[in-house]
């Protein structure tokens, strides 16, 4: 079992929809949850950056985690054509001098 | 201000060859970190720098694999002895290494293809 797993898609949606992305996880020490955003033939974009348990929200972005289900959600509102990208979910235990674990990603396609 | 640059962008190469990948960090940025990502995965960590030593080489998959990073700012990747199987987008990542949490900025990647 991989210690982050996360449908890789498509996953295609019609514009202003809202999209709901997840992943789960096994490893318990993880406290630290990302989303990064990837266009094609770019790097990862950091999106959301959220620490142990609860909600973020920036803009039309919100970030879910849930430590007790190893359950992880971003949540895009109003979706966009300009939001079609990969969404990858990543991980870490510590905040710093850690390295990232990462889902496989999920393309995301908003069809106009 | 500028952001993670990697060079080459691509680059091609036979099997059995040596190649060697550079990045650039985001200038004041101590922590330095490579990652390799396959096609339809996500990235996958390599190794990690903080300052000019190498505090964690656990994702190095052998040893035709190394990294030096003398100055504590430019990196550079080295892969011996090719195979078909290194064929990959090797991704820098940055840091400012003095805070948590502590965002990891990526560059555009290296892409690589052994024939």
């Amino acid at each position: 079992q991989k210690e982050v797993e996360q449908d890789p898609g498509p996953l295609s949606v019609p514009e202003g929809a809202i999209v709901s992305l997840n992943c789960t996880y096994s490893n318990s020490a993880f406290q630290y949850f990302m989303w990064y955003r990837q266009y094609s033939r770019k790097g990862p974009e950091l999106l959301m950056y959220t620490y142990s348990s609860g909600n973020k929200e920036d803009g039309r972005f919100t970030a879910q985690v849930d430590k007790s289900s190893k359950y992880i959600s971003l949540f895009i509102r109003d979706s966009q054509p300009s939001d079609s990208a990969t969404y990858l979910c990543a991980m870490s235990a510590q905040g710093r001098d850690d390295k990232i674990i990462f889902g496989k990603g999920t393309r995301l396609h908003i069809l106009p | 201000g500028a952001g993670v640059s990697q060079t080459p962008s691509n680059k091609v190469t036979e099997k059995g060859k040596y190649v060697e990948l550079r990045c650039d960090p985001i200038s004041g940025h101590t922590a330095l970190y490579w990652y390799r990502q396959s096609l339809g995965q996500g990235p996958e960590f390599l190794i990690y720098f903080q300052g000019t030593g190498a505090a964690d080489d656990s994702g190095l998959p052998n040893d035709r694999f190394f990294a030096v990073r003398p100055e504590g700012s430019v990196s550079t990747l080295k892969i011996q002895r090719t195979e078909r199987g290194d064929s990959a987008v090797y991704l820098c990542a940055s840091s400012r290494g003095s805070s948590s949490p502590d965002t990891q900025y990526f560059g555009p990647g290296t892409r690589l293809t052994v024939l």
